[in-house]
């Protein structure tokens, strides 16, 4: 149980388009999402915590406008890149807070800009 | 403010030897530790919380808050704990239960 998943796990897009990444817990409902940012041999750096029915909440240094988060569902945060340029490109991974607090990590979604 | 430091960019044990994994954090209010591993190709996953007070795949870690440490011990390292370790921090009782994780120990264990 407790599964996290996300939507594609790889991307290529062009500089200047917009990018969509999907989150979902698959067996579990999750008011709390949160989105992470991966470079290369580096740790996770926590971009925003993404509320169901609520405004996500950015962290210092994070553009809102740059990377809008939606949380429609309790099973379902977005993630999407706008304006896209080529140092965005990272491995975006989103978490979901399940039982007792536990964050369920999904696989990550490695999104390279041209 | 929050903080969590892994002094260790990677660690590497001979097959049998003890292994401890540091971690130092810096938190105002009641912390909650965290390790999580993540293992080549796959996702990152809980590995054991302080609060469970528990062992997972003979990994042991104890929160020191004299000396605001979360070390994780195994007395006999095992070649399939080679993976990329993180220490994160959450607050007890938060709501918004954010985690900030440190910059994470490669641990590679020799045959």
């Amino acid at each position: 149980g407790a599964v996290v998943s996300q939507h594609p796990s790889w991307v290529i897009c062009k500089s200047g388009t917009s990018v969509k990444i999907e989150c979902r817990s698959l067996d579990f409902q999750a008011t709390t999402m949160f989105w992470y940012r991966q470079f290369p041999k580096q740790s996770l750096m926590l971009m925003a915590t993404s509320n169901e029915g609520s405004k996500a909440t950015y962290e210092q240094g994070v553009e809102k406008d740059k990377f809008l988060i939606n949380h429609a569902s309790l099973t379902l945060s977005t993630l999407t890149v706008t304006s896209a340029h080529p140092e965005d490109s990272s491995f975006y991974i989103c978490s979901a807070r399940g039982q007792y607090d536990t964050q369920y990590f999904g696989p990550g979604t490695r999104l390279t800009v041209l | 403010a929050q903080r969590v430091t892994q002094p260790e960019k990677l660690l590497s044990v001979f097959k049998g030897a003890p292994v401890e994994l540091k971690c130092n954090y810096s938190y105002s209010g009641s912390p909650e530790l965290f390790w999580y591993v993540q293992y080549s190709r796959q996702r990152l996953q809980l590995l054991l919380r302080h609060i469970s007070r528990e062992s997972i795949k003979g990994f042991t870690a104890d929160l020191n808050k004299g000396e605001t440490s979360f070390h994780l011990k195994k007395p006999f390292a095992q070649e399939e704990d080679s993976a990329m370790y993180y220490c994160a921090l959450g607050g007890a009782y938060s709501s918004a239960s954010k985690i900030i994780f440190g910059s994470g120990t490669r641990l590679s264990i020799r045959p």
